[in-house]
């Protein structure tokens, strides 16, 4: 088991673009979570998902981001007509039915350029 | 609604001596605690959880957690200071019938050799 993964780790866009981003959990995990992190600050929750179905998600989740976790694995988040406000570290993290800790990827930074 | 909060941004330790980092929180219910360590350009690492029972919990790398009811708190403490525990600590709260974290906005930890 390698851990959750994220793809891709970096990625430099340039305002108006849409950018997407893949998240592979720990195997066997069917909880699965995305945060953001900007510089010097705390993970911000942005959306859970239970198997495929997605169960919460933050005010921080505007119109122009949607996540999917279709067959209850990877999951991705796209962010539609980027803007500067969305540079930023996107972590996901995931935790077995029975666990309480979440495991978190690397994250995929996000420069919007 | 659930918070965390890091009195301190940076607490700054000599190497082999004891440091502390502190975390108060707040949320309806029980609480499940949690600190996580972000070394430089990674992702999250889970370091220890208190859930039930013993007020003192150990996890990764000599580190330990006071967990205290009355005063909120859920101290981060570890005997001998490394200089390789340079890194940003997060505390995080999830209340025993939700799925969210909640992290607070960290404290970095500089150990000067």
């Amino acid at each position: 088991d390698t851990g959750v993964s994220q793809d891709p780790r970096h990625k430099i866009t340039k305002r108006g673009q849409n950018v997407t981003f893949r998240c592979d959990p720990i195997s066997e995990h069917n909880r699965l979570y995305w945060y953001r992190q900007t510089l010097g600050q705390g993970p911000e929750f942005l959306t859970y998902f239970q198997n495929e179905a997605q169960l919460e998600k933050s005010r921080l989740l505007s119109d122009r981001f949607s996540a999917e976790r279709p067959k209850g694995s990877f999951s991705t988040l796209e962010i539609q007509r980027t803007e500067q406000g969305d540079s930023a570290m996107y972590l996901c993290a995931s935790s077995a039915e029975w666990g309480i800790e979440a495991f978190f990827g690397q994250g995929t930074r996000l420069t919007v350029v | 609604a659930q918070s965390v909060a890091q009195p301190e941004d940076q607490v700054n330790v000599a190497e082999g001596n004891p440091l502390t980092v502190k975390c108060t929180y707040s949320v309806s219910g029980n609480p499940y605690l949690f600190w996580y360590v972000q070394y430089p350009n990674r992702g999250l690492q889970f370091l220890l959880k208190y859930i039930t029972g013993d007020n003192l919990v150990k996890g990764s790398y000599g580190f330990e957690a006071e967990f205290n009811k009355s005063q909120t708190s859920f101290h981060l403490k570890k005997p001998s200071a490394l200089v390789s525990d340079f890194a940003l600590y997060f505390c995080a709260v999830r209340a025993n019938y939700g799925q969210n974290f909640v992290f607070g906005p960290g404290t970095r930890l500089s150990v000067l050799p």
